[in-house]
């Protein structure tokens, strides 16, 4: 049973590049998550779609951050431009979307930006 | 501002005691609250979870209970064992598409 899967698991790019996280999901998830961790605020949910369509992106940091879902099975998160301040692990989560249904994760992109 | 609270950073634990790791949260229509344990190059792994309309839920060496009035949870794990070293998240919602985690607590249990 595939669980959530991320790619590339680590990332080091230089400052101003652009950068692309993927994430497929567990087949029949219809909810899909993006977080951020950083030390001061532990997870944070920057996205997170419903059957595909984005639901809540208060929590991305700023324009240079954008997430895509164009079909259920994939997801992508990119920054353009990057600063080193991005670098952190971002994690990509999955759940059927019901009630009291626990929230499955990937095992993340480290990203280093330099 | 954070809606889950977890104020230990780190704790230490002997192999065979218990581990009491606490959550803390503002957010009064929370009703479903969750533990996850993640280790180090990993993502964060379900645990336990608890409906507010509990007070107490236990599943093997885990249990979690549930203060409402007092807006808190914890984790207890006995007898703690080496392999449950780890960082724990509590985690809540009120919707069952919003999760709020917490920062974490990096439990460490000495052989």
């Amino acid at each position: 049973d595939a669980g959530v899967i991320q790619s590339p698991r680590h990332e080091v790019t230089e400052m101003g590049q652009e950068v692309t996280l993927r994430c497929k999901p567990i087949s029949g998830h219809n909810s899909l998550f993006w977080y951020r961790q950083t030390m001061m605020r532990g997870l944070e949910l920057l996205i997170y779609f419903n059957n595909n369509v984005p639901i809540d992106d208060s929590g991305m940091p700023e324009d240079r951050f954008s997430a895509k879902m164009p079909n259920a099975s994939f997801s992508t998160l990119k920054i353009q431009p990057s600063e080193p301040r991005d670098s952190a692990v971002y994690f990509c989560a999955s759940t059927l979307g019901q009630l009291n249904q626990p929230q499955h994760f990937g095992d993340g992109t480290r990203l280093s930006i330099l | 501002d954070q809606q889950v609270k977890q104020n230990s950073p780190s704790l230490s634990v002997q192999e065979g005691r218990i581990s009491i790791l606490n959550c803390d949260y503002t957010n009064s229509m929370f009703d479903y609250f969750l533990w996850y344990k993640k280790y180090p190059a990993e993502g964060p792994t379900f645990l336990i979870s608890i409906s507010s309309i509990k007070d107490k839920n236990e599943d093997g060496r885990f249990t979690v209970f549930l203060n409402k009035s007092a807006k808190h949870l914890s984790l207890h794990i006995v007898p703690s064992q080496p392999g449950d070293s780890a960082v724990y998240f509590c985690a809540a919602t009120d919707t069952g598409n919003q999760f709020y985690f917490g920062t974490g607590t990096s439990l460490t249990v000495i052989p």
